[in-house]
């Protein structure tokens, strides 16, 4: 079975400044997807950045890029600039591309703060 | 944004009751799922439908139990509900089961005393 790991808890940013945070994954699958979801104060669950694992570039949607490292099956999101509103707690999710529903399994949850 | 709505959105019950939650959507996507949010979990599967009439088990199924009769519409049932089903409860959508995100529903948040 696949598992993820995020091992930050909490994490505090200055803002402007660059934070990231760490995700690990475990599975013996070689095609898949990974996601980074982020989840503000008001709980919606909001799609931040998606990699293809058979792609070997990584990732980028405006401030936000991802350090995707398949062989060590890590997948980091940096940001960059960090403003206000990046506050919220962030997920990194994995999904199988086999026919297994397409389901997601979820890390713990990294919870960021920025400071003014 | 994807048009996801779950009712309700707030619920207070008590043990031994039983509760239904329902999830709809505007999208026509073929996959519906049920998680669960709780601190230091993340979100974890419940249950998810591949088609009208087409459900599966997920990580933390024990104690629900789900239908779909239409496309827009998945319900989840908890039969008797007990205090450790306190949970905010998210329904999702997607189009595939491959790569394409899921969309997520509001939340809804169960409280069971």
């Amino acid at each position: 079975a696949q598992t993820v790991t995020q091992s930050q808890p909490e994490m505090s940013v200055q803002e402007a400044e660059t934070v990231t945070l760490s995700c690990t994954y475990d599975t013996s699958e070689s095609d898949y997807y990974l996601f980074w979801y982020k989840q503000p104060p008001s709980r919606q669950m909001i799609l931040v950045i998606r990699q293809e694992a058979y792609k070997q570039q990584n990732a980028t949607e405006n401030r936000f890029s991802v350090n995707f490292q398949k062989a060590a099956k890590s997948f980091s999101l940096k940001i960059s600039d960090s403003q206000l509103g990046d506050a919220a707690m962030y997920f990194c999710a994995y999904r199988s591309a086999r026919n297994q529903g397409g389901k997601l399994i979820f890390g713990q949850g990294t919870e960021l703060s920025v400071k003014p | 944004d994807a048009g996801i709505t779950q009712s309700p959105r707030h619920k207070v019950t008590e043990t031994g009751t039983p509760v239904t939650l329902r999830c709809h959507q505007t999208e026509n996507h073929r996959y519906m799922y049920w998680y669960r949010q709780d601190p230091g979990h993340g979100l974890r599967l419940i249950h998810y439908s591949y088609g009208v009439k087409d459900t599966d088990k997920g990580e933390v199924s024990d104690g629900y139990s789900v239908s779909r009769s239409k496309t827009e519409d998945f319900l989840l049932t908890l039969e008797s509900a007990t205090s450790s089903q306190t949970s905010v409860y998210f329904c999702a959508i997607s189009e595939s089961n491959q790569g394409r995100e899921q969309y997520f529903g509001p939340g809804t948040r169960l409280t069971v005393t």
